[in-house]
């Protein structure tokens, strides 16, 4: 199956800080999101971003699937930013998606 | 608000019992749901397929007689961990997509505890 590789594992960041998250993957794929998971759990979609680049407030997300790998930018990082970052990524069917690795940020005061 | 409710949040068990899971589309019908089991500082992993009206598809691995899903209807499909062990304790999610886009939306989450 698709390998989906994120990093770094671990991030610590002083607050207003900007930071690059990556997510390489083995193949190629028709659906790509990224998603913040908060301390209780919870999944929050950020982006739909199969392919381009969209911004939302703080964070951006750029696709280059040619190159099979996605990068999240946060800047201006608050502490409520804190928790784990995952990329999930499909392919045929773009409901099955893999989840990668994922990338732990903290943010401190 | 919430696009996919899940049930319950928290459960704790005794090692030997069934706990039933349930994950509700709101507001839209979801042919395809699908469940996630996330160990601690893991990622999430598929488990398994859920279609409504036929039988779950599992992925490698995954027990179907332990953990059965049922999708009796276009808004609910449940998950069964049957005869649990305090290895089964684990964070299980489910997810579906709007017909209308390709957005995955996610249920809250249940953490289930085997004690």
């Amino acid at each position: 199956g698709i390998q989906v590789e994120q990093s770094p594992p671990d991030l610590i960041l002083q607050e207003g800080a900007n930071s690059t998250l990556r997510c390489n993957f083995s193949d190629s794929v028709n659906n790509l999101q990224w998603f913040h998971q908060n301390p209780w759990g919870q999944l929050i979609n950020l982006f739909y971003i199969p392919s381009g680049t969209k911004q939302n407030g703080r964070l951006s997300a750029t696709t280059v699937a040619t190159e099979r790998y996605s990068l999240l930018y946060i800047s201006s990082s608050q502490t409520t930013d804190s928790g784990v970052y995952f990329c999930a990524v499909g392919s045929g069917g773009y409901q099955k998606v893999t989840f990668g690795t994922g990338t732990k940020l903290q943010v401190i005061p | 608000g919430a696009v996919v409710s899940q049930h319950p949040s928290w459960v704790i068990c005794k090692s030997g019992t069934s706990v039933k899971i349930e994950c509700r589309s709101l507001d839209f019908q979801a042919t395809t749901m699908f469940w996630y089991r996330q160990f601690p500082k893991q990622s999430l992993m598929l488990m398994a397929t859920s279609n409504e009206g036929s039988k779950a598809t599992y992925e490698q691995g995954v027990e179907k007689d332990k953990f059965l899903i049922n999708h009796a209807s276009l808004t609910l499909s449940t998950l069964t961990v049957t005869s649990a062990h305090p290895e089964d304790s684990s964070f299980y999610i489910c997810s579906a997509v709007l017909n209308s886009g390709n957005t995955i939306y996610f249920g809250e989450g249940s953490w289930l505890t085997v004690v």
